[in-house]
């Protein structure tokens, strides 16, 4: 059964530091996906990995890919305020009946101290 | 407007009520899922289908209903409602699972059960 493990759960950095978040999962996949969610929001699509060693860059945060050790990393890099949000990775896994489940991490609530 | 809608927004119900939460989309896409988001969980998939007639269990399926008779709608229903199916509940939908692509959310419809 396919597992998505975060971690750390809650991170609070001070603004201008650099930081990573980690996401494993527990089966074969070359796929996985980030995104963020503000309170009281929905989840909006960060990053799509696709294969192995893909590196996504958007501002402040960069997302890469190890499939072959079954992790990927979210890099904060020179934090400000308004990255402060809860981050999830996900992946997609074929199930037992060729549909496509979608799993998601327990999530990395940042906050970002100025 | 294109997109995908939840309704309602709010419900609050009493314990051993059937209650059904509405999700529609405008994209004619094949994936639907349900996830319900509780502190300290993360997002765990409820049921999630891949075409009209096709629906699957997905983490925590015990309590719920799901049906998907047109491609646009996917409602889910709680058949007696209990305290622990308290929680945001949130739709998504994304295009075939061969497309890599990204899940796109509703606003959620936060449900509480007295």
């Amino acid at each position: 059964e396919l597992k998505v493990e975060q971690n750390p759960l809650f991170l609070s950095m001070q603004e201008g530091k650099n930081y990573t978040i980690y996401c494993n999962y527990s089966t074969t996949s070359d796929r996985l996906y980030w995104y963020r969610q503000d309170p009281g929001k929905s989840l909006e699509s960060l990053f799509v990995l696709l294969s192995n060693g893909a590196v996504k860059q958007e501002g402040r945060l960069m997302a890469s890919l190890d499939t072959k050790a079954r992790l990927s990393t979210l890099h904060i890099t020179a934090a400000v305020h308004d990255l402060s949000a809860t981050y999830f990775c996900a992946v997609d896994n074929q199930s037992t009946s060729g549909t496509y489940k979608y799993i998601f991490g327990t999530g990395t609530r940042l906050k970002v101290l100025a | 407007d294109a997109g995908i809608t939840q309704s309602p927004r709010y419900k609050i119900t009493e314990t051993g009520r059937q209650v059904t939460l509405m999700c529609h989309q405008t994209w004619s896409h094949s994936y639907m899922f349900w996830y319900r988001q509780d502190l300290g969980h993360g997002l765990r998939l409820i049921y999630y289908s891949a075409a009209a007639d096709i629906t699957d269990k997905g983490e925590v399926p015990d309590g719920y209903v799901v049906s998907r008779s047109k491609t646009e709608n996917f409602p889910l229903t709680l058949e007696s409602a209990t305290r622990s199916q308290t929680s945001v509940y949130f739709c998504a939908s994304r295009r075939g699972a061969g497309w890599n692509s990204p899940l796109h959310f509703g606003n959620g419809t936060r449900l509480t059960v007295t």
